[in-house]
């Protein structure tokens, strides 16, 4: 039973638009975090927050942005979509002293 | 800085063979260190951790050993299953554990057993 929840699942979505995938968590915790998993199914930090209102940029740049203005709730934002922008993108969130939970993703197409 | 090491992949076995994948690390302290697992079309899951040197990780019939002496957190299983096919993860948490603590994550091995 997922505590942590990505929406949508899939995602098929024109050049130029503008598109915010969800993620949600209803564990309380104060860390959540996205990546951005390529094609050979490395993982890449693209962006982190360690609570309300705090937002730092991962190891990996991307033109996303990233928002938490609640707990439960981070969304990752691309203004305008490119075909490079293609891929898998995970959320996960986690307490301080424990591993972390992931979300079931969004799978990101864009053409 | 911290980093995870895995063996190259894929692995492909033939079900009920002997699983090994490799996993070293670098890291300050004495980290956490953890296995996930990813099943096709899914997010990562947990799949077993070990929080200190010489504990054994356990889960679904996987076994990894903190080893300290030789930076390793090698994942085993005795008798794969066709089910077992996914992505495998090593990962190390640093310590001390706190705000800035975040999971270094290795790139991931493609595992592949066939009936």
């Amino acid at each position: 039973e997922a505590d942590i929840y990505q929406t949508p699942r899939y995602l098929v979505i024109g050049t130029g638009k503008k598109i915010t995938l969800e993620c949600s968590q209803t564990m309380g915790h104060d860390k959540m975090y996205w990546y951005q998993q390529d094609p050979g199914m490395e993982l890449h930090l693209i962006h982190y927050s360690y609570g309300v209102n705090s937002t730092e940029k991962g190891d990996l740049s991307s033109e996303s942005t990233v928002s938490r203005i609640r707990t439960e709730h981070f969304p990752l934002t691309l203004e305008s979509a490119r075909p490079s922008h293609t891929s898998q993108y995970l959320c996960a969130s986690s307490e301080a002293s424990y591993g972390y939970t992931f979300g079931s993703g969004t799978r990101l197409t864009v053409v | 800085g911290d980093s995870v090491t895995q063996m190259e992949g894929p692995v492909t076995l033939s079900e009920e063979a002997f699983l090994t994948i490799n996993c070293t690390y670098t890291a300050t302290g004495y980290p956490s260190l953890f296995w996930y697992v990813q099943y096709p079309g899914e997010g990562l899951q947990l799949l077993l951790k070990a929080t200190k040197a010489d504990d054994k990780g356990s889960n679904k019939g996987f076994e990894a050993t903190y080893r300290k002496e030789t930076t390793s957190f090698h994942l085993e299983k005795g008798s794969v299953q066709v089910s077992d096919s996914a992505v495998y993860f090593c990962a190390l948490r640093s310590r001390p554990t706190g705000a800035n603590s975040k999971l270094t994550f290795g790139k991931g091995i493609t595992l592949s057993v066939r009936p």
